[in-house]
């Protein structure tokens, strides 16, 4: 069975440092990786994806993930966070594009706060 | 284009009633999800349907039924709440050549 860990439930960064966050995934196959964002009171929204190719893929508002598959590891990294980026991020796996039949796995969620 | 709708936003219902969440796409994607997000826990799926008159379950699926009569609406219901089911349901979907899911807005059910 798949599965996704979040290692950090909260993580505290300075506006204007660097960000980290850590997903460790297990899956049998090749897995497609995907990085959501959460707002509060708001549905999830596709920060980026991986399925194969380069192992450092770029997403939206400045985030970058790097698939590192000895690890199995799909961390999110941004170089300089804005106080906007306060939210939930969750790292899912499917086993297709776009889930599949089996929907995505889930992990439980890194909530990440900004101090000014 | 709205993507994915979902009414209503917000519900209270007292336990043992029924209802319908709602969700509606306009992508005509083949693949539609429900899940539940609890604090701290993710999100977990309900049931999904990879198509018209297709439904199957998901990881947690005790407590709620769903239909799937055509591409765009997927109705989630509960006929007779519980607390447990005090969540946060949120309706995704994806089709055949989507990368990753796309969801709804969310309605947030409480239970009493």
């Amino acid at each position: 069975a798949q599965s996704v860990t979040q290692p950090d439930i909260h993580i505290t960064v300075s506006e204007g440092a660097s960000l980290e966050l850590r997903c460790n995934y297990s899956y049998g196959a090749t897995p497609y990786l995907f990085w959501y964002v959460q707002s509060p009171g708001q549905g999830l929204q596709l920060l980026l994806k991986y399925f194969s190719g380069d192992t450092l893929v770029q997403g939206i508002k400045g985030f970058e993930a790097e698939f590192k598959r000895s690890q199995s590891s799909f961390n999110l990294r941004k170089p300089s966070v804005h106080w906007s980026d306060a939210a939930e991020y969750f790292c899912a796996v499917g086993a297709r594009s776009g889930g599949g039949a089996d929907g995505l796995t889930f992990g439980k969620g890194t909530h990440l706060i900004i101090q000014p | 284009n709205a993507g994915v709708t979902q009414t209503p936003k917000f519900r209270i219902l007292k336990i043992g009633q029924s209802m319908t969440l709602q969700c509606t796409q306009d992508m005509n994607h083949n693949y539609m999800y429900w899940y539940r997000q609890d604090p701290g826990m993710g999100l977990k799926l309900i049931y999904y349907s990879v198509g018209a008159g297709i439904t199957d379950k998901g990881e947690v699926p005790n407590g709620y039924n769903v239909s799937r009569s055509t591409t765009e609406d997927f109705p989630l219901r509960l006929e007779l709440a519980a607390p447990s089911q005090t969540s946060v349901y949120f309706c995704a979907t994806t089709g055949l050549l989507s990368y990753g899911q796309y969801f709804g807005p969310g309605t947030r059910l409480t239970v009493t």
